[in-house]
């Protein structure tokens, strides 16, 4: 059974930094692009970023390039986010996903609170 | 930015054909796929590659996709397939990637 577990979430001052982890199991982490998705509250999906199944390739949505880099483990089958200068607007569930295409899987979420 | 276009919100009676459109340009080169999201859940994919149904989602539903503006059609509505819908695609270079806005599917 496909699991996608997120851990890193919590309350953060704005400008401050955070580090989401996504820990997968029951499928071959290494042969899967993986992505995080955010959701804010009450609000719709916004896709975040995605990273190739050795890493080598990655992408962002305009409003976090710069400032959050994707990264993965293979050996730990985990996913990263790491989250620099946040925001407000950074406010919201985040979602890790396997990206078949498309992403065919979710974790449950781990909730990021923006704010002072 | 790349945007995806689909009307706030749907709604129809039970037993009807709900309709839900999403307008991209990349869409004719593009394979949409579709989101179900119920209210505190995570979202279930529920058709992919334009028209293709993953296994265990109700033949209810179905998808097309012609030019620039993609379907998700839901022949039937039941009572428990209200939710949020989203389509998702990419920009043309394909490394872009978006969801619509979402629309609220009410069955009443």
């Amino acid at each position: 059974e496909v699991q996608l577990v997120e851990s890193g979430g919590g309350l953060v001052q704005p400008g401050g930094s955070l580090r989401l982890s996504c820990a997968a199991s029951g499928f071959t982490f290494s042969n899967y692009w993986m992505s995080w998705v955010r959701q804010a509250p009450g609000k719709g999906l916004e896709w975040v970023a995605n990273i190739k199944q050795d890493g080598s390739e990655k992408n962002y949505v305009g409003s976090v390039m710069g400032r959050f880099t994707i990264s993965r483990d293979n050996a730990k089958k985990s996913l990263y986010l790491q989250m620099n200068s946040l925001k407000a607007e950074d406010t919201a569930v985040y979602y890790c996903g396997r990206d078949g295409p498309p992403i065919d899987y979710w974790g449950q979420g781990t909730l990021v609170t923006v704010s002072s | 930015s790349y945007e995806l276009t689909q009307p706030p919100s749907v709604s129809v009676s039970p037993g009807q054909t709900a309709r839900i459109t999403c307008s991209g340009d990349a869409l004719p080169k593009k394979y949409a796929y579709w989101y179900q999201q119920k209210s505190g859940q995570a979202p279930v994919l529920v058709i992919y590659d334009d028209d293709k149904r993953p296994s265990g989602i109700p033949e209810r539903f179905s998808g097309s996709s012609s030019g620039t503006m993609a379907t998700l059609t839901i022949s039937g509505a039941q009572v428990e397939d209200e939710a949020d819908y989203y389509c998702y695609s990419a920009d043309s270079s394909g490394n872009q990637k978006v969801f619509g806005g979402g629309t609220k599917l009410t069955v009443l």
